[in-house]
């Protein structure tokens, strides 16, 4: 639905570990974004991608990683330099140009 | 860069009456605006954008106006029911083609 697969739908993390979250799109979009929802706020941007091998850091990038190898796939690594990582993490993409952005389910962090 | 902010945080209507949500922008070149509803503990979803060259566009009980002399652009959602609360977020368009978000509005629908 909507074309666009994050998994897990949720993850665990324990100290000192670093994890990566799955985003996949079959909608044929260049770019692709990894935002970052704490309960009860909005959107912070993480990361984004315009095209395949590039990326940009967004407002809140320290202690996150990406790679765009492939136009597809956009993971997420959440490193163990993110001291407070619990959130809802949403990927989203969108063709290029000013448009609309469409998003995944999701996936929800916690610490163990 | 691109600053929007978006009012009110919080709005409870009475099921039945309209709800208006509004939000400013800062950046003039901006012409892409979106609006999404997000349900608790899903994605977020488009309802509804417009494009500068346009000044309102409806579908059904939601229309966005759009006034760019003054940067601002609202929501409207006419004949509120109990599965319009949500949380409703407007964005903009910056030059990098990047949305800028809205903190966003909690929308509570009385019965």
């Amino acid at each position: 639905d909507g074309g666009i697969t994050q998994s897990p739908k949720y993850l665990f993390r324990k100290e000192g570990q670093n994890v990566t979250l799955s985003c996949e799109q079959n909608l044929n979009h260049d770019a692709m974004y990894w935002y970052r929802q704490d309960p009860g706020q909005g959107l912070r941007l993480i990361y984004y991608s315009q095209i395949v091998n590039d990326f940009q850091k967004g407002d809140i990038a320290e202690g996150y990683s990406v790679s765009r190898e492939k136009k597809e796939s956009f993971p997420l690594t959440v490193t163990s330099a993110q001291k407070n990582p619990t959130a809802f993490y949403l990927c989203a993409s969108t063709r290029t140009g000013p448009g609309p952005q469409h998003f995944g389910d999701g996936t929800r962090l916690s610490i163990l | 860069g691109e600053n929007v902010e978006q009012h009110p945080s919080t709005l409870s209507v009475q099921e039945g009456d309209s709800a208006v949500i509004k939000c400013t922008y800062s950046d003039s070149a901006s012409n892409y605006f979106p609006w999404y509803k997000q349900e608790l503990g899903k994605r977020p979803q488009l309802i509804i954008d417009i494009r500068s060259n346009v000044g309102e566009k409806k579908d059904q009980r939601i229309a966005v106006t759009l006034n760019k002399t003054a940067k601002h652009f609202s929501l409207h959602i006419t004949e509120t029911q109990p599965e319009d609360s949500a949380v409703y977020f407007c964005a903009a368009a910056d030059s990098n083609y990047q949305l800028i978000w809205g903190a966003g509005t909690k929308l509570i629908i009385k019965p």
